[in-house]
């Protein structure tokens, strides 16, 4: 079946150094990519999302391909702050899944702390 | 304001009572989704609902029954609550034809 596989956690990190989170993922169908970002107290929401291959998505400084050859879907930032801390999620979509609906398939999440 | 809210925010429940997490959305979606979150698995998915009066499984719904009374509303059903079911749960909603997910803030339950 379908599945993501993300860095585990957690990653800590200095602010202003860089980050990439590793993704990927396997299916036998062409999916929409995404990451999700989870603050402390709060859901998760979208940082932003890549329907197509070999495209890229970025959202306040974060970015990622979508690299269909390698299956993945890296998470990177230049430079972190502080407020970058969160758990981030790598997920894709299976437009098949059922007769409708969206499911989306999570990868375990990463714990992202930035220490000042 | 929050288009998904969830209540109660978090709860404690005995083993084998019954509990009831609700939804509530005003996005006006047709998609609803129940998750639970477990570190070391991330999401996954119990039921979800793409109508009113309607309910499908998801990939871990054992021990879970849901009610999707109106577009509106979706509840999540432990008839007994076990250990195994501690852990913190999200609503979500999607419209029809979007891939786009949003979540509620979370209901923490404890069962004890």
């Amino acid at each position: 079946g379908d599945s993501v596989t993300q860095t585990e956690g957690p990653v800590t990190l200095s602010e202003g150094t860089s980050l990439t989170v590793n993704c990927s993922y396997e299916t036998k169908q062409y999916p929409t990519l995404f990451w999700y970002v989870q603050y402390p107290g709060e859901g998760p929401q979208l940082l932003f999302k890549v329907p197509k291959a070999n495209e890229k998505g970025s959202n306040r400084g974060f970015e990622a391909t979508y690299n269909k050859e390698a299956t993945s879907f890296h998470l990177q930032k230049a430079s972190v702050q502080e407020s970058d801390s969160a758990v981030y999620y790598c997920a894709l979509s299976d437009p098949n899944y059922g007769s409708s609906g969206n499911k989306l398939i999570f990868g375990i999440g990463t714990l992202l702390s930035v220490k000042p | 304001e929050a288009a998904v809210t969830q209540s109660p925010r978090s709860k404690v429940a005995v083993t084998g009572g019954k509990v009831t997490l609700s939804c509530h959305q005003t996005n006006n979606h047709d998609y609803m989704y129940w998750y639970r979150q477990d570190t070391g698995h991330g999401l996954r998915l119990i039921h979800y609902s793409y109508v009113a009066d309607s309910t499908e499984k998801g990939d871990i719904p054992d021990g879970y029954k849901a009610s999707r009374p109106s577009q509106e509303n979706f509840s999540l059903i432990l008839e007994l609550a076990s250990l195994s079911q501690t852990a913190v749960y999200f609503c979500a909603s999607s419209d029809v034809g979007g891939v786009t997910l949003y979540f509620g803030a979370g209901t923490r339950l404890s069962v004890l």
